[in-house]
C-alpha cells in the first residue's frame, strides 16, 4: 500500500517560532504537494515539487516555505508561525500523468496550532 | 479560474436512505473530476474518478457519480447509506500541472 506519513499528528507552537512539518511518502512518487485545510475553505494548494530541489508556489504561499532534498521527503516550513497559521495541514503525493493525474494519496494530517 | 462549488456544508440521512451530494465546477477544457472522503481523524482517500467515457462512474464502498457536462455537475450518489459512511467528502476538478482545485466539502451525518 501506499503510504504518506506526516511525522507530527499535533503540534502546538508559539507566535513567532519556526515550524517544521514532515512528511515522506515510499511509493517513489515524482510528485509533492502540501494543503492547508480549514472548515467550509476546503483543501487550498500552498506549494507543491515535480521533483528533487524543485518546487512551485501554490494558491496561498505567503507565509510558508519548503524543502525538497530528497525525493520521498517534502518539508513544509513556518518561517515565523502566526495564530492565522493555525489549521490542518495535509501531505499528498502521485505519480506524473495525464490517467494518473489527481489520484493524490494523502497522509493523516498535522494539526497546528500557533498560540 | 477553475473553481469547485459543493452547495451544502452538512447534510443528515437516516440509516438506509439514499443519498446524493451535490458538486458544480467551473473549468475550460474537458473536466478530470474526483470525490475524495475523509473520515475523522484521516487524510483523504479517493473513491472515484471521470476522466472521459461512460457519464456514470461507480466507485469504492458502493458509490457512484454521474458527469452532466450541460450542467457542470458530478454528484455522488449511493443508494442505501450506511453508519459507517459518516464523514466529509470532497469534490475536485484536476487541472493542469496534476494539480487538483477541492470544493470546500460536504459533512455528512448518518442518524440511526
Amino acid at each position: 500500500d501506499v503510504k504518506v506519513t506526516q511525522s507530527s499528528r499535533y503540534l502546538v507552537k508559539r507566535t513567532g517560532e519556526k515550524v517544521f512539518l514532515e512528511c515522506v511518502q515510499d511509493m517513489d512518487h515524482e510528485n509533492m504537494f502540501w494543503y492547508r485545510q480549514d472548515p467550509g475553505l476546503g483543501l487550498r494548494l500552498i506549494y507543491f515539487s515535480y521533483d528533487v530541489k524543485m518546487k512551485e508556489k501554490g494558491d496561498i504561499p505567503e507565509g510558508y516555505s519548503v524543502s525538497r532534498e530528497k525525493k520521498e521527503r517534502f518539508s513544509l516550513i513556518l518561517e515565523s508561525a502566526s495564530t492565522n497559521q493555525t489549521s490542518m495541514y495535509l501531505c499528498a503525493s502521485n505519480k506524473p500523468g495525464l490517467l494518473l493525474a489527481g489520484e493524490l494519496f494523502f497522509g493523516e494530517g498535522s494539526r497546528l496550532t500557533v498560540l | 479560474a477553475q473553481s469547485v462549488t459543493q452547495p451544502d456544508i452538512h447534510i443528515t440521512v437516516s440509516e438506509g436512505a439514499s443519498l446524493e451530494l451535490r458538486c458544480n465546477y467551473s473549468y475550460g477544457a474537458t473536466p478530470y473530476l474526483f470525490w475524495y472522503v475523509q473520515s475523522p481523524g484521516q487524510g483523504l482517500q479517493l473513491l472515484l474518478k471521470y476522466f472521459s467515457g461512460d457519464t456514470l462512474v461507480q466507485g469504492i464502498k458502493g458509490f457512484e457519480a454521474e458527469f452532466k457536462r450541460s450542467q457542470s455537475s458530478f454528484n455522488l450518489r449511493k443508494p442505501s447509506v450506511h453508519w459507517s459512511d459518516a464523514a466529509e467528502y470532497f469534490c475536485a476538478v484536476g487541472v493542469t500541472g496534476n494539480k487538483l482545485v477541492f470544493g470546500a466539502g460536504t459533512i455528512l451525518r448518518v442518524k440511526s
